[in-house]
Protein backbone atom coordinates (compact mmCIF):
# COMPACT_ATOMS: atom_id res chain seq x y z
CA UNK A 1 0.00 0.00 0.00
CA UNK A 2 1.64 3.57 -1.15
CA UNK A 3 2.16 5.85 1.44
CA UNK A 4 0.20 9.12 1.53
CA UNK A 5 2.06 12.51 1.35
CA UNK A 6 0.84 15.78 2.33
CA UNK A 7 1.29 18.29 1.25
CA UNK A 8 1.67 18.29 -2.26
CA UNK A 9 3.39 21.48 -3.25
CA UNK A 10 4.83 23.97 -0.92
CA UNK A 11 6.59 26.96 -2.01
CA UNK A 12 9.08 28.71 1.13
CA UNK A 13 10.38 32.07 1.14
CA UNK A 14 14.26 31.32 2.65
CA UNK A 15 14.83 30.77 6.14
CA UNK A 16 11.22 29.75 6.50
CA UNK A 17 9.84 26.45 8.11
CA UNK A 18 8.29 23.56 6.47
CA UNK A 19 7.07 20.30 8.00
CA UNK A 20 6.15 17.61 5.47
CA UNK A 21 3.63 14.08 6.46
CA UNK A 22 3.53 10.57 5.47
CA UNK A 23 1.16 8.25 6.52
CA UNK A 24 0.16 4.96 5.84
CA UNK A 25 -2.37 2.41 6.30
CA UNK A 26 -0.30 -0.28 7.37
CA UNK A 27 1.53 -0.63 10.35
CA UNK A 28 5.30 0.71 9.48
CA UNK A 29 8.41 -1.32 10.29
CA UNK A 30 10.50 2.10 8.96
CA UNK A 31 10.04 5.04 7.11
CA UNK A 32 12.76 5.93 4.83
CA UNK A 33 12.81 10.33 3.70
CA UNK A 34 14.57 10.97 0.29
CA UNK A 35 15.19 14.10 -1.80
CA UNK A 36 15.09 14.42 -5.23
CA UNK A 37 16.24 17.61 -7.57
CA UNK A 38 14.77 17.54 -11.32
CA UNK A 39 16.91 15.22 -13.07
CA UNK A 40 19.11 13.51 -10.76
CA UNK A 41 18.61 10.43 -8.63
CA UNK A 42 17.02 10.03 -5.09
CA UNK A 43 19.43 11.56 -1.99
CA UNK A 44 19.16 9.61 1.65
CA UNK A 45 18.02 12.37 4.47
CA UNK A 46 17.26 9.67 7.16
CA UNK A 47 15.87 7.06 8.14
CA UNK A 48 13.20 6.15 10.99
CA UNK A 49 12.69 2.80 12.56
CA UNK A 50 10.01 0.90 14.79
CA UNK A 51 11.16 1.44 18.29
CA UNK A 52 12.68 4.43 17.86
CA UNK A 53 15.91 4.50 15.99
CA UNK A 54 17.21 6.90 13.68
CA UNK A 55 20.28 7.15 11.02
CA UNK A 56 20.30 10.36 8.75
CA UNK A 57 21.76 13.68 8.82
CA UNK A 58 22.35 15.88 11.81
CA UNK A 59 20.71 18.97 10.14
CA UNK A 60 17.40 17.17 9.32
CA UNK A 61 15.27 16.20 11.78
CA UNK A 62 12.35 13.86 11.93
CA UNK A 63 9.37 12.02 13.90
CA UNK A 64 7.67 8.57 13.53
CA UNK A 65 4.45 7.88 15.45
CA UNK A 66 4.02 4.48 15.25
CA UNK A 67 0.47 3.91 16.53
CA UNK A 68 -0.56 6.63 13.86
CA UNK A 69 1.12 5.44 11.52
CA UNK A 70 2.49 9.03 10.27
CA UNK A 71 6.27 10.34 9.93
CA UNK A 72 7.04 13.75 9.54
CA UNK A 73 10.15 15.51 8.35
CA UNK A 74 10.75 18.58 9.85
CA UNK A 75 12.90 21.64 7.50
CA UNK A 76 13.70 24.83 9.81
CA UNK A 77 15.51 27.38 8.54
CA UNK A 78 15.24 26.53 4.66
CA UNK A 79 18.04 27.33 2.26
CA UNK A 80 17.64 27.32 -1.66
CA UNK A 81 19.52 24.08 -1.35
CA UNK A 82 16.03 22.84 0.21
CA UNK A 83 14.44 23.07 -3.31
CA UNK A 84 13.63 19.66 -4.86
CA UNK A 85 11.04 16.70 -4.33
CA UNK A 86 10.77 15.06 -0.91
CA UNK A 87 10.08 11.39 -0.82
CA UNK A 88 9.34 9.23 1.72
CA UNK A 89 9.78 5.11 1.58
CA UNK A 90 7.81 2.76 3.82
CA UNK A 91 10.35 -0.14 4.62
CA UNK A 92 9.66 -3.58 6.10
CA UNK A 93 13.37 -4.46 6.04
CA UNK A 94 13.38 -5.91 2.46
CA UNK A 95 11.73 -3.19 0.16
CA UNK A 96 10.21 0.25 -0.10
CA UNK A 97 7.16 1.45 -0.92
CA UNK A 98 7.30 5.12 -2.05
CA UNK A 99 4.86 7.59 -1.97
CA UNK A 100 4.20 10.58 -4.76
CA UNK A 101 6.37 13.18 -3.50
CA UNK A 102 6.20 16.82 -2.34
CA UNK A 103 7.78 19.63 -4.13
CA UNK A 104 9.16 22.06 -2.34
CA UNK A 105 10.47 25.27 -3.97
CA UNK A 106 12.47 27.49 -1.46
CA UNK A 107 12.73 31.43 -3.12
CA UNK A 108 15.38 33.97 -2.09
CA UNK B 1 34.68 3.78 -3.86
CA UNK B 2 32.58 5.81 -6.76
CA UNK B 3 29.09 4.96 -5.80
CA UNK B 4 26.62 2.93 -7.94
CA UNK B 5 26.94 3.46 -11.88
CA UNK B 6 24.69 2.46 -13.90
CA UNK B 7 24.67 2.24 -17.83
CA UNK B 8 23.78 3.23 -20.74
CA UNK B 9 22.67 6.47 -19.29
CA UNK B 10 19.99 6.67 -21.87
CA UNK B 11 18.52 4.50 -24.59
CA UNK B 12 16.17 4.96 -27.67
CA UNK B 13 14.74 2.03 -29.11
CA UNK B 14 12.12 0.93 -31.34
CA UNK B 15 8.56 -0.72 -30.19
CA UNK B 16 9.27 -4.49 -30.05
CA UNK B 17 12.71 -4.52 -29.07
CA UNK B 18 14.82 -5.86 -26.47
CA UNK B 19 16.53 -3.41 -24.72
CA UNK B 20 19.61 -4.95 -21.38
CA UNK B 21 20.68 -2.24 -18.87
CA UNK B 22 23.18 -2.85 -16.45
CA UNK B 23 24.01 -1.81 -12.97
CA UNK B 24 27.08 -1.66 -10.61
CA UNK B 25 26.67 -1.65 -6.77
CA UNK B 26 29.16 -0.29 -4.24
CA UNK B 27 31.35 -3.18 -4.01
CA UNK B 28 30.27 -3.84 -0.38
CA UNK B 29 26.26 -3.58 -0.75
CA UNK B 30 24.97 -7.33 -0.81
CA UNK B 31 21.67 -5.81 -1.78
CA UNK B 32 20.48 -4.63 -5.15
CA UNK B 33 17.14 -2.91 -5.91
CA UNK B 34 15.22 -1.81 -9.35
CA UNK B 35 13.13 1.21 -9.59
CA UNK B 36 11.27 2.59 -12.27
CA UNK B 37 10.41 6.26 -12.21
CA UNK B 38 7.91 8.07 -14.62
CA UNK B 39 7.51 11.92 -13.92
CA UNK B 40 5.64 13.26 -11.01
CA UNK B 41 5.51 10.00 -9.66
CA UNK B 42 8.00 8.71 -6.77
CA UNK B 43 10.30 5.12 -7.68
CA UNK B 44 8.32 1.97 -8.67
CA UNK B 45 9.44 -0.95 -7.06
CA UNK B 46 10.46 -3.35 -9.40
CA UNK B 47 12.97 -6.42 -7.99
CA UNK B 48 15.80 -6.38 -5.07
CA UNK B 49 18.52 -8.89 -4.85
CA UNK B 50 20.53 -9.95 -1.78
CA UNK B 51 23.82 -10.87 -3.58
CA UNK B 52 22.84 -13.15 -6.34
CA UNK B 53 19.82 -14.02 -5.11
CA UNK B 54 16.24 -12.74 -6.25
CA UNK B 55 14.35 -12.53 -3.23
CA UNK B 56 11.29 -10.32 -4.80
CA UNK B 57 9.97 -9.06 -7.87
CA UNK B 58 6.69 -6.77 -8.34
CA UNK B 59 3.99 -8.43 -9.57
CA UNK B 60 3.06 -5.32 -11.55
CA UNK B 61 6.23 -6.75 -13.56
CA UNK B 62 4.85 -8.27 -16.52
CA UNK B 63 7.27 -11.50 -18.11
CA UNK B 64 8.71 -9.06 -20.09
CA UNK B 65 11.22 -7.68 -17.18
CA UNK B 66 13.73 -10.39 -16.15
CA UNK B 67 16.64 -9.30 -14.15
CA UNK B 68 20.10 -11.50 -12.95
CA UNK B 69 22.82 -10.55 -10.72
CA UNK B 70 24.95 -13.50 -11.33
CA UNK B 71 27.75 -13.14 -9.31
CA UNK B 72 26.19 -11.32 -6.68
CA UNK B 73 27.88 -8.09 -7.85
CA UNK B 74 27.09 -5.87 -10.97
CA UNK B 75 23.16 -6.55 -12.31
CA UNK B 76 21.16 -6.45 -15.43
CA UNK B 77 17.54 -5.38 -16.19
CA UNK B 78 16.35 -6.94 -19.61
CA UNK B 79 13.18 -5.53 -20.79
CA UNK B 80 11.95 -8.02 -24.25
CA UNK B 81 9.28 -6.48 -26.91
CA UNK B 82 9.73 -2.64 -25.68
CA UNK B 83 6.42 -1.43 -25.88
CA UNK B 84 6.07 2.81 -25.33
CA UNK B 85 4.82 2.36 -22.06
CA UNK B 86 8.21 1.08 -20.63
CA UNK B 87 9.43 4.89 -21.37
CA UNK B 88 10.53 5.66 -18.15
CA UNK B 89 13.77 6.16 -16.07
CA UNK B 90 15.20 2.97 -14.46
CA UNK B 91 17.24 3.58 -11.54
CA UNK B 92 19.33 1.10 -9.92
CA UNK B 93 20.00 1.48 -5.97
CA UNK B 94 22.70 -0.70 -3.32
CA UNK B 95 22.42 -0.71 0.40
CA UNK B 96 23.75 -3.35 3.37
CA UNK B 97 21.42 -5.93 3.99
CA UNK B 98 18.73 -4.51 6.45
CA UNK B 99 16.87 -1.15 6.60
CA UNK B 100 19.81 0.76 5.71
CA UNK B 101 20.53 3.86 3.23
CA UNK B 102 20.15 3.31 -0.48
CA UNK B 103 22.47 4.69 -2.90
CA UNK B 104 21.00 5.32 -5.96
CA UNK B 105 22.73 5.72 -9.21
CA UNK B 106 22.21 8.24 -12.04
CA UNK B 107 19.68 6.16 -13.84
CA UNK B 108 19.39 4.93 -17.39
CA UNK B 109 16.73 7.12 -19.52
CA UNK B 110 14.28 4.47 -21.47
CA UNK B 111 12.42 5.63 -24.49
CA UNK B 112 10.31 3.75 -26.59
CA UNK B 113 9.28 5.37 -30.00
Amino acid sequence: QQPVQSPQAVILREGEDAVINCSSSKALYSVHWYRQKHGEAPVFLMILLKGGEQKGHDKISASFNEKKQQSSLYLTASQLSYSGTYFCGTGNNRKLIWGLGTSLAVNP
Amino acid sequence: DTGVSQDPRHKITKRGQNVTFRCDPISEHNRLYWYRQTLGQGPEFLTYFQNEAQLEKSRLLSDRFSAERPKGSFSTLEIQRTEQGDSAMYLCASSLQGDNEQFFGPGTRLTVL
